[in-house]
């Protein structure tokens, strides 16, 4: 039981490029969330899904976008990169009562 | 969901034990006490929970006071890498999606 695995584990991306963070679950957890945490901050939703099929904005989603076509997976896709995207990415999964989280994406934007 | 106050930083020596208070005193009901940690450049990793009673795992031992209006997380032997912030959260089991909202803990820095 893998848990909440995320990849890759650091990128640098230069400003206009696009790239897809990837976040995968084996804890067959209905809800997935995307977190972006800045340094000496805290975590703040960039987009959530209650289920395969259904997504929803969080409190700051502009710049990124994120699809559900299996349980399993969550991915975010960031289309033109801008240095305040300059960011570590959580993903999270969560059954009624926890919430686990992936060990995180570093993202440096140039 | 109930808001959290914590003291923003806690020193412990490595070996004795780190009791880390939280106060929730708006908590409703249906509320749970949650706590997570955040090492340094981690994702933040679940501890414990508990609605009224005391609760223990091989992490940590969550005490609830009677009226649920406070709380305190003990971590009975800490370890340098006990060294994290720690996050209390009270949220509601119907809460639908709604996710944790973090606050910004305590730096719980131990020593050795």
């Amino acid at each position: 039981n893998a848990g909440v695995t995320q990849t890759p584990k650091f990128r640098i991306l230069k400003i206009g490029q696009s790239m897809t963070l990837q976040c995968t679950q084996d804890m067959n957890h209905n809800y997935m969330y995307w977190y972006r945490q800045d340094p000496g901050m805290g975590l703040k939703l960039i987009y959530y899904s209650v289920g395969a099929g259904i997504t929803d904005k969080g409190e700051v989603p502009n710049g990124y976008n994120v699809s559900r076509s299996t349980t399993e997976d969550f991915p975010l896709r960031l289309e033109l990169a801008a240095p305040s995207q300059t960011s570590v990415y959580f993903c999270a999964s969560r059954n009624l009562e926890t919430q686990y989280f992936g060990p995180g994406t570093r993202l440096l934007v140039l | 969901d109930a808001k959290t106050t914590q003291p923003t930083s806690m020193d412990c020596a490595e070996g004795r034990a780190a009791n880390l208070p939280c106060n929730h005193s708006t908590i409703s009901g249906n509320e749970y006490v949650y706590w997570y940690r955040q090492i340094h450049s981690q994702g933040p990793q679940y501890i414990i929970h508990g609605l009224k009673n005391n609760e223990t795992n091989e992490m940590a031992s969550l005490i609830i006071t009677e009226d649920r209006k406070s709380s305190t997380l003990i971590l009975p032997h800490a370890t340098l890498r006990d060294t994290a912030v720690y996050y209390c959260i009270v949220r509601g089991t119907n809460s639908g999606y709604s996710t944790l909202t973090f606050g910004k803990g305590t730096m719980l820095l131990v020593s050795p």
